[in-house]
């Protein structure tokens, strides 16, 4: 069964530093992957896909990469600021090709 | 930009009312689920259905049911809604096979009395 862990849970950072979130996966054989932003009370947006034969995807000031080998995904946010703040899931498909998602990183940027 | 929509966004209603919450896409997507998440928790998936008449149970049970009669349209429904039902439901679908890339709509937030 896939199992998704993303580390850290939490993050409070001033504005403006480069934030590093991880996402493992279990079962290496991936479909894809895919990074939300959750903010309170609403929905999921997407943020970046990347597929099994893609090591990276870039948007704006977030970048997303993936080694299928270790089981690892990490999104880079570079120069955060106050709007960055929401959850950050990643999900990666599990049997059936069903979305498995992590716990998210709750991100805090201050002014 | 997604085309999946969620209504009602909000409900508030008392215990033992009958509920069905909407979900609509127009991506023709054959895939589609039902996620439960209480506030600051993890998603659960209670639902998912890999096309028309097709509907299978997630991992997380549930008193809901749902019903898929045409590709766009997989309402979620409670017979009888009890305070423990109290939760965000949020609908997604998915571009599987191609991309595989998932959609989310705002979600519903319901509360029962």
């Amino acid at each position: 069964k896939q199992e998704v862990t993303q580390i850290p849970a939490a993050l409070s950072v001033p504005e403006g530093e480069n934030l590093v979130l991880n996402c493992s996966f279990t079962d290496s054989a991936i479909y894809n992957l895919q990074w939300f932003r959750q903010d309170p009370g609403k929905g999921l947006t997407s943020l970046l896909l990347i597929q099994s034969s893609q090591r990276e995807q870039t948007s704006g000031r977030l970048n997303a990469s993936l080694d299928k080998s270790s089981g690892r995904s990490t999104l880079y946010i570079a120069a955060s600021q106050p709007g960055d703040s929401a959850t950050y899931l990643c999900a990666v498909p599990g049997g059936s090709y069903i979305p498995t998602f992590g716990r998210g990183t709750s991100l805090i940027v201050h002014p | 930009e997604a085309d999946i929509y969620q209504t009602p966004r909000y409900l508030v209603i008392g215990t033992g009312k009958k509920i069905t919450l909407e979900c609509s896409q127009t991506m023709g997507h054959d895939k589609m689920y039902w996620y439960q998440q209480d506030p600051g928790m993890e998603l659960h998936l209670i639902h998912y259905s890999y096309g028309v008449n097709s509907t299978e149970k997630g991992d997380l049970s549930s008193e809901s049911t749902v019903s898929r009669i045409r590709t766009e349209h997989f309402p979620l429904t409670l017979e009888s809604a009890r305070p423990s039902h109290t939760s965000q439901y949020l609908c997604a679908s998915s571009e599987f096979p191609n991309t595989g890339e998932l959609f989310f709509g705002e979600g519903s937030r319901l509360t029962v009395l």
